[in-house]
């Protein structure tokens, strides 16, 4: 595996499951972001780790739960979604959180919450 | 409050119309301007940093530029498998490190 690999590509879940993402960084990189991603609206950062430890969380609800073992994975642990959560979640890495450095994204897990 | 601007939302060119799309920048000192390609269904994927005005970077059939308001994404003699939308983010120096990104430009190039 090269880059940053997501799984699963694609979740259909209801309001009362659980369900986590995973996102795995195979580029040696300390700090990983999660994204969102709706139609008709940019990209939203949700969390940062920079070498395990979160150091940014967007105002984002507590139905969402980051959770980040080591440098090279990083989960999203769902629970009681809303359907207005259905979109594109993305994963990105970046050497470090040192800025001005490129953030390489992963293919992204398209959720949909019925 | 750092925001950008991307415009048009899309564009349709026909195969070899050369075009350009715009990324309008306001942000509190700017430590790197970015293009990303995305492919529906895919993640972003890099295509340029820009650091300061005046800075171009070029890669096959596109070049951007950037000034101290705007950033350029220049297409030259497009082809099909350029259709993509393509997103500008700007990252502000000091404080918190994150992107912030535009809604894109949805690129439509036909044969």
């Amino acid at each position: 595996e090269t880059g940053v690999t997501q799984t699963p590509r694609h979740l259909v879940m209801g309001m009362t499951n659980k369900k986590s993402l995973k996102c795995e960084q195979h580029l040696g990189h300390n700090a990983m972001y999660w994204y969102k991603q709706s139609a008709k609206k940019p990209l939203e950062l949700m969390f940062v780790y920079n070498f395990k430890e979160q150091t940014e969380n967007n105002s984002v609800p507590s139905r969402f739960s980051p959770e980040c073992p080591n440098s090279s994975h990083l989960f999203l642990h769902l629970h009681t979604l809303q359907p207005e959560d259905s979109a594109l979640y993305l994963c990105a890495s970046t050497p470090s959180q040192r800025g001005g450095e490129t953030q390489y994204f992963g293919p992204g897990t398209r959720l949909l919450v019925l | 409050e750092d925001q950008v601007t991307q415009s048009p939302e899309a564009l349709r060119l026909q195969e070899g119309e050369s075009s350009s799309l715009n990324c309008s920048y306001t942000v509190s000192g700017l430590r790197g301007l970015f293009w990303y390609r995305q492919d529906p269904g895919k993640g972003p994927e890099f295509l340029f940093t820009l650091y300061s005005a005046g800075e171009e970077k070029e890669k096959e059939r596109l070049k951007a530029t950037l000034t101290k308001k705007e950033s350029f994404l220049h297409i030259t003699a497009p082809k099909p498998e350029d259709s993509a939308t393509y997103l500008c983010a700007v990252q502000a120096k000091g404080g918190s490190e994150k992107l912030v990104f535009g809604k894109g430009t949805k690129l439509t190039v036909n044969p």
